[in-house]
C-alpha cells in the first residue's frame, strides 16, 4: 500500500514572499498521479497543481509549482509571491495509474498561514 | 450545473442511532468515493463505486455502508454511529483517470 508523508504540521509565510511545503511518498510502482489540494476555512477541496510520474518536467500553475524527484519519492509545492487567500491546508495526494477506482490516499496536511 | 451535492452540512447523533448521508452529483460520473477527514490525518477512503450496482470498501470501512442504485447518488449509512465516526465527511465523484469533484463536506459529531 502507499503511504503519503507530510513532515510539517505548520508553515508560515509573509505575504509576497516564498514558501515550500514538503511531501514525500512510498510506493513500489512506477506510474502514478501526484497532486496537492488546498482546503481553506470554507473546507472546500481545491486542485492546485497534479504531476504525472512519466514526465520529468515540473508541473506549473501561475504562482505554484512543484518539486518531483521520483528517485528520492519526494513531491513539493512551492508558493511563489504569496497572497493572504493562500490561508489554507494543503493536503498532498497519491494515485496510481491503475487505480480501479480513481482513489486518492492523502498525506496528513500541512496548515500554511499566511503574515501581511 | 450543481456538481457535487451533500446533505446535511451538520448533524449531531447521539451514540447508537443511524442515518443517512446522502452524496449527488449531475455530471455522470461513474467514479463516486466517501472519505472522511480527523485532524492531523488527512483524508482516508472508506467506501468507492466504480458504477451504478457496484461498490467495494476502502482503508476505513467498519460501521458504514453504501449502496449505488443509481448513477446520480451514493448514500453512506452509518448503521450505529459511535463517537469514533465524529468527523468530517466528503464524497467525491469523477470520470476514470480525471480529477476528482469534492462535495462541501458533512460536519458529524456523535455524543
Amino acid at each position: 500500500a502507499q503511504t503519503v508523508t507530510q513532515s510539517q504540521p505548520e508553515m508560515s509565510v509573509q505575504e509576497a514572499e516564498t514558501v515550500t511545503l514538503s511531501c514525500t511518498y512510498d510506493t513500489s510502482e512506477s506510474d502514478y498521479y501526484l497532486f496537492w489540494y488546498k482546503q481553506p476555512p470554507s473546507r472546500q477541496m481545491i486542485l492546485v497543481i497534479r504531476q504525472e510520474a512519466y514526465k520529468q518536467q515540473n508541473a506549473t500553475e501561475n504562482r505554484f509549482s512543484v518539486n518531483f524527484q521520483k528517485a528520492a519519492k519526494s513531491f513539493s509545492l512551492k508558493i511563489s509571491d504569496s497572497q493572504l487567500g493562500d490561508a489554507a491546508m494543503y493536503f498532498c495526494a497519491y494515485r496510481s495509474v491503475g487505480n480501479a477506482g480513481n482513489m486518492l490516499t492523502f498525506g496528513g496536511g500541512t496548515r500554511l498561514m499566511v503574515k501581511p | 450545473n450543481a456538481g457535487v451535492t451533500q446533505t446535511p452540512k451538520f448533524q449531531v447523533l447521539k451514540t447508537g442511532q443511524s442515518m443517512t448521508l446522502q452524496c449527488a452529483q449531475d455530471m455522470n460520473h461513474e467514479y463516486m468515493s466517501w472519505y472522511r477527514q480527523d485532524p492531523g490525518m488527512g483524508l482516508r477512503l472508506i467506501h468507492y463505486s466504480v458504477g451504478a450496482g457496484i461498490t467495494d470498501q476502502g482503508e476505513v470501512p467498519n460501521g458504514y455502508n453504501v449502496s449505488r442504485s443509481t448513477t446520480e447518488d451514493f448514500p453512506l449509512r452509518l448503521l450505529s454511529a459511535a463517537p469514533s465516526q465524529t468527523s468530517v465527511y466528503f464524497c467525491a465523484s469523477s470520470l476514470w483517470g480525471e480529477k476528482l469533484f469534492f462535495g462541501s463536506g458533512t460536519q458529524l459529531s456523535v455524543l
